[in-house]
């Protein structure tokens, strides 16, 4: 059973602040982590998919970071708004027998203030 | 462009009565198809995932099963629904195992 963790499990800042936050995967066997996004009543939307150690990733102001050899990938909004309020989900897609399935994490739940 | 569709939206169903859920992707061909589930509480869960036509793999144990009739056609289905078998159910394709994966609406399903 491959274990996703991410955290917190839930933040909330005021319109304007930075925040990030983390996902850690198992370090060995991996092909690719995923960010995606998932607001109230819509289905999640990808942000991103990271595959090399030392990835950085950014769309406007959210970016992403990726460590594969210790196993963790950081997610940042800049200046969050409250249109950034949602949860995000990290997912690792293993190599290997696991080759193209998403094991997700619980997911942090991001509430902006205005 | 593509678009995936999954019906119906909500469904409220007894202990022990049949399901099926379904989903179709326009716009693509040959995708990759996959089945979610995510019960009160808990996390988003790989049910099952196909790469063509009468392809099934299943990730967990369970009460439920699924077919590919049609290259762009996936089906979740169950004979008899438990009260654990209530959750969302999410629908997702990609164009091949390791690239992005678009979700579609998603259904409510409600055991009682």
């Amino acid at each position: 059973i491959l274990n996703v963790e991410q955290s917190p499990q839930s933040l909330h800042v005021q319109e304007g602040d930075s925040t990030n936050f983390t996902c850690s995967f198992p370090s060995s066997n991996f092909y690719a982590l995923h960010w995606y996004r998932w607001e109230t009543a819509k289905s999640p939307e990808a942000l991103f998919v990271m595959t090399l150690n030392g990835d950085e990733k950014k769309k406007g102001r959210i970016s992403a970071t990726l460590n594969t050899k210790e196993g963790y990938s950081y997610l940042y909004i800049k200046g969050s708004q409250p249109e950034d309020s949602a949860t995000y989900l990290c997912a690792f897609n293993a190599g290997g027998t696991s080759y193209g399935k998403l094991t997700f994490g619980q997911g942090t739940i991001l509430t902006v203030h205005p | 462009s593509q678009t995936i569709h999954q019906w119906p939206a909500t469904l409220v169903q007894p202990v022990g009565s049949p399901l099926s859920l379904e989903c179709t992707v326009e716009g693509t061909s040959n995708p990759n198809l996959y089945w979610y589930r995510q019960a009160a509480g808990r996390g988003l869960q790989l049910l099952f995932y196909s790469v063509g036509i009468g392809q099934i793999s299943s990730e967990v144990p369970q009460n439920l099963s699924a077919s590919r009739p049609q290259d762009r056609q996936f089906i979740l289905s169950s004979k008899k629904l438990l009260l654990s078998d209530s959750g969302f159910y999410l629908c997702a394709w990609s164009e091949s195992r390791v690239n992005e994966q678009f979700f579609g609406p998603g259904t409510r399903l409600t055991v009682l």
